[in-house]
C-alpha cells in the first residue's frame, strides 16, 4: 500500500530537549516537504526536499532542520524545542514529474512542547 | 508568486443542502489547482485537481469544483450535503511553470448539521 507513515503520532516534550519526527514514503517520490498545522493558519511549509542531498526552506524554517540521505527518508529535526513549536506536523511526497500531481500526506504528529 | 484565498475558515449547512467553498487564487502562470480534505485526526487527501483539461472538474464523494479563469476562481460544490462531508477543506495551487511549491490556503470547516 503506498503510504506516507509518521513517527511519532503524538509526544510531548520539554523545553530544549531535542527531537527527531521521522517521515518514510514507500512511493519512490523525489519531493518531500514538512508542514505544519496551526488554528487559523492553515498549513504552513517548514522545508521541502527536491531529491537526495537537495533541500531548502519553506516558509517557517526556523527551529528546524531536516535532512535528506536517502530517498525514502526525510526527518524533522528540533535541535532545542520551545513552546511555539508546539503544532500537528505533516510529512508530505509527491512524484518529481510531473510537478503537478497531487501530495500524499501521512497522518500527522502533533507535539507539545512544555 | 501565487497565492490562495479561501473565503470563510467555517461554513455551516445542514444535511441535504448545497455546500458550496470558495477559492480564488493568483498566480503569474497557468495554475494547477487542488482540493484537499482532511477528516478529523487524519492526513490530507486529494479530493480532486484542475490540470487544463476540463474547467468542470470532479473529484471523489460527489464533489466538483469549476475553473473560472475569469474570476481566478476554483469554487467547491456537492449538491447535498451529508454527515460525513463534516471536514476541513484546503485548497491549493501550483504553477505550471516550473514553480513546483504548493501553496495552500488557511482551510475551510465545513460543519454539517442534522
Amino acid at each position: 500500500e503506498a503510504q506516507v507513515t509518521q513517527n511519532p503520532r503524538y509526544l510531548i516534550t520539554v523545553t530544549g530537549k531535542k527531537l527527531t519526527v521521522t517521515c518514510s514514503q514507500n512511493m519512490n517520490h523525489e519531493y518531500m516537504s514538512w508542514y505544519r498545522q496551526d488554528p487559523g493558519l492553515g498549513l504552513r511549509q517548514i522545508y521541502y526536499s527536491m531529491n537526495v542531498e537537495v533541500t531548502d526552506k519553506g516558509d517557517v524554517p526556523e527551529g528546524y532542520k531536516v535532512s535528506r540521505k536517502e530517498k525514502r527518508n526525510f526527518p524533522l529535526i528540533l535541535e532545542s524545542p520551545s513552546p511555539n513549536q508546539t503544532s500537528l506536523y505533516f510529512c508530505a511526497s509527491r512524484a518529481g514529474q510531473p510537478n503537478t500531481g497531487e501530495l500524499f500526506f501521512g497522518e500527522g504528529s502533533r507535539l507539545t512542547v512544555l | 508568486a501565487q497565492s490562495v484565498t479561501q473565503l470563510g475558515s467555517h461554513v455551516s449547512v445542514s444535511e441535504g443542502a448545497l455546500v458550496l467553498l470558495r477559492c480564488n487564487y493568483s498566480s503569474s502562470v497557468p495554475p494547477y489547482l487542488f482540493w484537499y480534505v482532511q477528516y478529523p485526526n487524519q492526513g490530507l487527501q486529494l479530493l480532486l485537481k484542475y490540470t487544463s483539461a476540463a474547467t468542470l472538474v470532479k473529484g471523489i464523494n460527489g464533489f466538483e469544483a469549476e475553473f473560472k479563469k475569469s474570476e481566478t476562481s476554483f469554487h467547491l460544490t456537492k449538491p447535498s450535503a451529508h454527515m460525513s462531508d463534516a471536514a476541513e477543506y484546503f485548497c491549493a495551487v501550483t504553477g505550471s511553470g516550473g514553480s513546483y511549491i504548493p501553496t495552500f490556503g488557511r482551510g475551510t470547516s465545513l460543519i454539517v448539521h442534522p
